[in-house]
């Protein structure tokens, strides 16, 4: 089945430096990837959609110079946190569909949990 | 008012117990997805439903487009089922976007 590893799991880093999180595709192509956050005890909120050799939409609300998306092959979208400050402590998670035919299937990364302190 | 609610919020149930869990939605969608995210964060997508009704072991979801609504059943629920159950809608045909409900948090006593 279609597989989606996300790194790191998790990751501590101090105030003002900048983390990067993978998102790959292990055995599909994925020309769009979808980056999400969630906070404690709250739903998944759709940051942007990641596309393949273009730039990515963000959704209302998100800073596209803070959270920087590059989707530089079919198979890997990575998102950085620039500059990251405590209140960007959060799970982050992506996702992208396997359109293979008989597939079509959601798949989801197992997330990243940051902490800023 | 949230496009997509769930209920209840939270759910405790006996080990053995039918679980139903209920999404209802505002707007017309393509298609609807039922989630289970688990305590380490992980989510699988559980179920794609566009219309009807669609099985899966013991996991059964049902919708119906005209009353915007959809619920997930669990049969001979087990403690292995404790887990925040998400439906998510998709607005658009060709869209991938999701919009999701909040959740329901289901605890399973043995």
């Amino acid at each position: 089945g279609a597989v989606v590893s996300q790194h790191p799991s998790w990751v501590i880093c101090k105030s003002g430096t900048s983390v990067k999180i993978e998102c790959r595709s292990l055995d599909f192509q994925a020309t769009t990837m979808f980056w999400y956050r969630q906070f404690p005890k709250q739903s998944l909120m759709l940051m942007a959609t990641s596309n393949e050799g273009s730039k990515a939409t963000y959704e209302q609300g998100v800073e596209k110079d803070k959270f920087l998306i590059n989707h530089a092959s079919l198979t890997l979208s990575t998102l950085t946190v620039t500059s990251a400050h405590p209140e960007d402590s959060s799970f982050y998670i992506c996702s992208a569909r396997d359109r293979r035919a008989g597939a079509n299937v959601l798949t989801f990364g197992a997330g990243s949990r940051l902490t800023v302190l | 008012k949230n496009e997509v609610e769930q209920s209840p919020q939270n759910l405790t149930a006996q080990e053995g117990e039918f679980i139903t869990i209920n999404c209802s939605y505002s707007v017309g969608i393509s298609a609807l997805h039922w989630l289970q995210q688990h305590p380490g964060g992980g989510i699988v997508s559980l179920f794609m439903l566009s219309s009807g009704k669609k099985k899966h072991g013991r996991l059964i979801a049902t919708i119906n487009i005209q009353e915007k609504h959809s619920s997930l059943h669990i049969t001979a629920s087990h403690p292995r089922d404790s887990a925040v159950y998400i439906c998510a809608v998709r607005l658009d045909f060709g869209n991938e976007k999701l919009t999701f409900g909040t959740g329901t948090r289901l605890t399973i006593i043995p």
